[in-house]
């Protein structure tokens, strides 16, 4: 199976301390993706990166690929309260248009 | 600046019931898909459809059908519904290219008793 799989599976910070998380992944990929998903809510895009990329930033994230250990981690520095939620990894397969999606990792924010 | 919208937003059935959940998109993508979230898990796909007029089996079709009604409108139906389909149901759209993000609705909660 290509689907990822993220660790930790839960996470608990302060507020102002950074959040990793890791997926890592069997199978060649085309793209990875990063999605937040809030309590009751669907999932919302937040980085795109490509296979033949190692690092890209969007404001406090910072997402790196690494394709010779098929793993990816994702960074959240200086955490707000508002960053509590579930964070998942999907896998898009070379030429194709799927996502396969790892079991997410909880993060709880403490203010 | 509708995005993806789901109906019903829950629903409770009895075994055996039918129903159909509906989703529709305002972006003008080819692609929409269909996946089940069940408690602390990651999401699996059921059905999708790359383009209008063809659809395709995901990871769990088993107890679905699905129906590409236009561009817009990409139904799931449970024909004969089950205890183990309850779930969260969410439908998601994506445009064309070969980096594009998935844009997901807020999901059709569904119990079945």
């Amino acid at each position: 199976s290509q689907q990822g799989e993220e660790d930790p599976q839960a996470l608990s910070i302060q507020e102002g301390e950074n959040a990793t998380m890791n997926c890592s992944y069997k199978t060649s990929i085309n793209n990875l993706q990063w999605y937040r998903q809030n309590s009751g809510r669907g999932l919302v895009h937040l980085i795109l990166i490509r296979s033949n990329e190692r690092e890209k930033h969007s404001g406090r994230l910072r997402v790196t690929l690494d394709t010779s250990k098929k793993s990816s981690s994702l960074l959240i520095t200086a955490s707000r309260a508002a960053d509590t939620a579930s964070y998942f990894c999907a896998l898009v397969k070379a030429a194709g248009n799927k996502l396969t999606f790892g079991g997410g990792t909880r993060v709880l924010v403490k203010p | 600046n509708a995005g993806v919208t789901q109906t019903p937003k829950f629903q409770v059935l009895k075994t055996g019931q039918s129903m159909t959940l509906q989703c529709a998109q305002d972006m003008n993508h080819n692609s929409m898909y269909w996946y089940r979230q069940d408690p602390g898990m990651g999401l699996r796909l059921i059905y999708y459809s790359a383009s209008e007029g063809t659809t395709d089996k995901g990871e769990v079709p088993n107890g679905y059908n699905v129906s590409r009604l236009n561009k817009r409108e990409f139904s799931l139906r449970l024909e004969s519904a089950a205890p183990s389909q309850t779930s969260v149901y969410f439908c998601a759209s994506m445009g064309q290219g070969a980096y594009q993000p998935q844009h997901f609705g807020d999901g059709t909660r569904l119990s079945i008793l």
